[in-house]
């Protein structure tokens, strides 16, 4: 039982450059969400998916695109990088009665 | 409004000491209040949560305070151990929205 899992754990990329963030949980929760953490910032919700098939913005969602592959699995991608997207991003997933999150261990991306 | 307002951002305390960390809110559909802990390299992990029909919840040498009127919830840790040094962040569950809302984070350090 691994828990959420994340690849990579760090990634440089270059502006304008592509790339997807992975997520995968094996702890069949409905739903799983994308962060960002910023100092001073807290955890800022780019993207949630509250069940296989959908997917709504969060806070900071402009730059970014996601895909709910399958219940297991909630992906990342940023299209076009800027260093305003260096950050931390922390994929999550939670089910009911508790909705308590489980994060992964995290991705650490550096835009140059 | 669906902020969460955390302080202090820093904190430093003693060992055996009581560490306080406040968090506000405006919105009164929040219905969840966890707090999150958070050591450096890692994805956050729940550290103990309150529903808003109770006052008070105690788990070993952690209590959240809350105050419903006011709108104000609080985490106390007794005893205060070096190992308890790490970021701590407050959150809310907006039950209309199925998200979290997380505050800015407190990074506390523990002096022997």
């Amino acid at each position: 039982n691994a828990g959420v899992t994340q690849t990579p754990k760090f990634q440089v990329l270059k502006t304008g450059q592509s790339m997807t963030l992975q997520c995968a949980q094996d702890m069949n929760h409905n739903s799983m969400y994308w962060y960002r953490q910023d100092p001073g910032m807290g955890l800022r919700l780019i993207y949630y998916s509250a069940s296989e098939g959908t997917t709504d913005k969060g806070e900071v969602p402009n730059g970014y695109n996601v895909s709910r592959l399958n219940k297991r699995e909630f992906s990342l991608r940023l299209e076009s990088a800027a260093p305003s997207q260096t950050s931390v991003y922390f994929c999550a997933s939670s089910a009911p009665p508790t909705d308590t999150q489980y994060f992964g261990p995290g991705t650490r991306l550096t835009v140059l | 409004q669906q902020q969460v307002k955390q302080s202090p951002q820093s904190l430093i305390v003693q060992k055996g000491g009581i560490s306080i960390i406040n968090c506000a809110y405006e919105n009164t559909a929040f219905d969840y209040f966890p707090w999150y802990q958070q050591f450096p390299g890692k994805g956050p992990a729940l550290l103990i949560a309150i529903r808003p029909d109770v006052s008070e919840k105690k788990e070993g040498r952690f209590t959240i305070s809350f105050n419903k009127s006011a709108k104000q919830f609080s985490l106390h840790i007794m005893d205060s151990q070096p190992g308890d040094s790490a970021t701590y962040f407050c959150a809310a569950w907006y039950n209309q929205g199925g998200k979290l809302i997380f505050g800015q984070g407190t990074e506390l350090s523990v002096k022997p």
